[in-house]
């Protein structure tokens, strides 16, 4: 399944499955974009980034993919676990030395 | 652990008080950043120091003010508070200036009542 950010959105998927989660970004200047896993009681934590110049970035499970034709930034989750139950926040900025700017986030539930 | 301490976790105060709130950024770090999380309006930049100085700032209200000391931390100081104000404060650190893989502390949560 997917959902589209920026409007607090509930991804629901069953543990083992794929979760991808969508993100429309405002700026077409935007040179940097970073994802946020933030769960309940904790600050937003670091999961990945990519730069303009890249329209993919694989990490650990997880694959960040950039569009900037049509402005859209996802983030894929490999067999997702309970423990990816949170809420996911992209952010972009605007040039280099701009400030991050917070989607409004999707919340993903993983049900076991 | 991100390295980001924040204290106190919890605040409850009056409207009208004057609060501060304290953020250690992780070790190496001279960028601190200073965001507000609220539910209708999501994370939002308040302030950001490098290395003592005032780098960028945001939405940040003129009753709200922050520093960073010679040992890098960073102090948030919010006063003639209002209920509007209870929000969940957060500290993040980076190694320069450029706004990338901000780490972020565990918050502050501010209750005004």
């Amino acid at each position: 399944g997917e959902s589209v950010g920026l409007h607090l959105p509930t991804l629901s998927v069953q543990e083992g499955d794929n979760s991808i989660i969508n993100c429309a970004y405002s700026n077409s200047a935007s040179d940097y974009f970073i994802w946020y896993k933030q769960e309940s009681g904790k600050g937003p934590q670091f999961i990945i980034d990519i730069r303009s110049n890249m329209d993919k970035r694989q990490g650990q499970r997880v694959t960040v993919l950039l569009n900037k034709t049509v402005k859209h930034l996802s983030l894929q989750i490999a067999a997702t676990q309970p423990g990816d139950s949170a809420v996911y926040f992209c952010a972009e900025r605007h040039n280099q030395g701009g400030k991050l700017i917070f989607g409004q986030g999707t919340e993903l539930s993983v049900k076991p | 652990d991100s390295g980001v301490t924040q204290t106190p976790k919890h605040l409850i105060t009056a409207t009208g008080q004057r609060v501060t709130l304290r953020c250690s950024p992780r070790s190496g770090d001279l960028s601190v950043y200073w965001y507000q999380q609220s539910l209708d309006q999501g994370l939002q930049f308040l302030i950001q120091y490098y290395n003592g100085e005032e780098r960028a700032k945001g939405n940040i209200l003129e009753r709200f003010s922050a520093q960073q000391f010679p040992d890098l931390h960073s102090e948030l100081n919010l006063s003639s508070l209002e209920l509007g104000d209870s929000a969940l404060y957060f500290c993040a650190s980076s190694e320069g200036t450029t706004n990338e893989k901000l780490f972020f502390g565990s918050g502050t949560q501010l209750s005004v009542l």
